[in-house]
């Protein structure tokens, strides 16, 4: 399977500041997907991250909030802006290779104080 | 680590039994499921997946069973063991490949020795 280094794998972080996560992959990979895991929830889908071209956000996930940055094929980060406690949550990033299926980042566990 | 499952559905069975989690899904144009297993403070780890021309799928120790026409997709685990318990989600998608998974709910499962 694609191998995902994501990065940090917690924090924890003053309410008004931003944190930017980074997701690494061993392989090129077209699209790049990220989600959000709030506490004892499902993931749901913040955005998709297309190399060249600006994310495509989800219903309830703004740019401005989530800005996204796709510089190449093996690498994406997504900024939490502004945070709030409400932000609190395991963020995801995850790859679909043909033939590999859709794999995952181990995530960033993200508290909010 | 955190607990992924607070407050998601749970499901204790005996070690040794067999399990039975089910999943609603909602896109009747879905084409293509799959079942992950998420440990905590991890992120989900791929288990089994089914096309929707299929109505069963069997791996080792697993098989996944697709009902489209009531939307149900099941996973049964044989001879359950302590290290199945985790947090399971069911996961859909319009056509594999360059779009993102939409998951469901999530069933968090409790193996008892």
């Amino acid at each position: 399977s694609a191998v995902i280094s994501q990065k940090p794998s917690r924090d924890i972080c003053q309410r008004g500041t931003s944190l930017t996560i980074q997701c690494q992959v061993d392989s090129q990979v077209t699209m790049m997907f990220w989600y959000r895991q709030q506490p004892g929830q499902s993931l749901t889908l913040i955005a998709t991250a297309n190399q060249g071209s600006e994310a495509t956000y989800e219903s309830g996930f703004v740019i401005d909030k989530f800005p996204i940055s796709r510089p190449n094929l093996t690498f994406s980060t997504l900024t939490v802006s502004n945070m709030s406690p409400e932000d609190s949550s395991i963020y995801l990033c995850s790859v679909e290779r043909t033939g590999i299926g859709y794999t995952f980042g181990s995530g960033t566990r993200l508290t909010v104080v | 680590g955190e607990s992924v499952g607070l407050h998601l559905p749970t499901l204790s069975v005996q070690e040794g039994d067999n399990s039975i989690i089910n999943c609603a899904y909602s896109n009747s144009a879905s084409d293509y499921f799959i079942w992950y297993k998420q440990e905590s403070g991890k992120g989900p780890q791929f288990i089994i997946d089914i096309r929707s021309n299929m109505d069963k799928r069997q791996g080792q120790r697993v098989t996944v069973l697709l009902n489209k026409t009531v939307k149900h997709l099941s996973l049964q685990i044989a001879a359950t063991q302590p290290g199945d318990s985790a947090v399971y989600f069911c996961a859909e998608n319009i056509s594999p490949g360059n779009t993102p998974l939409v998951f469901g709910k999530g069933t968090r499962l409790s193996v008892i020795a």
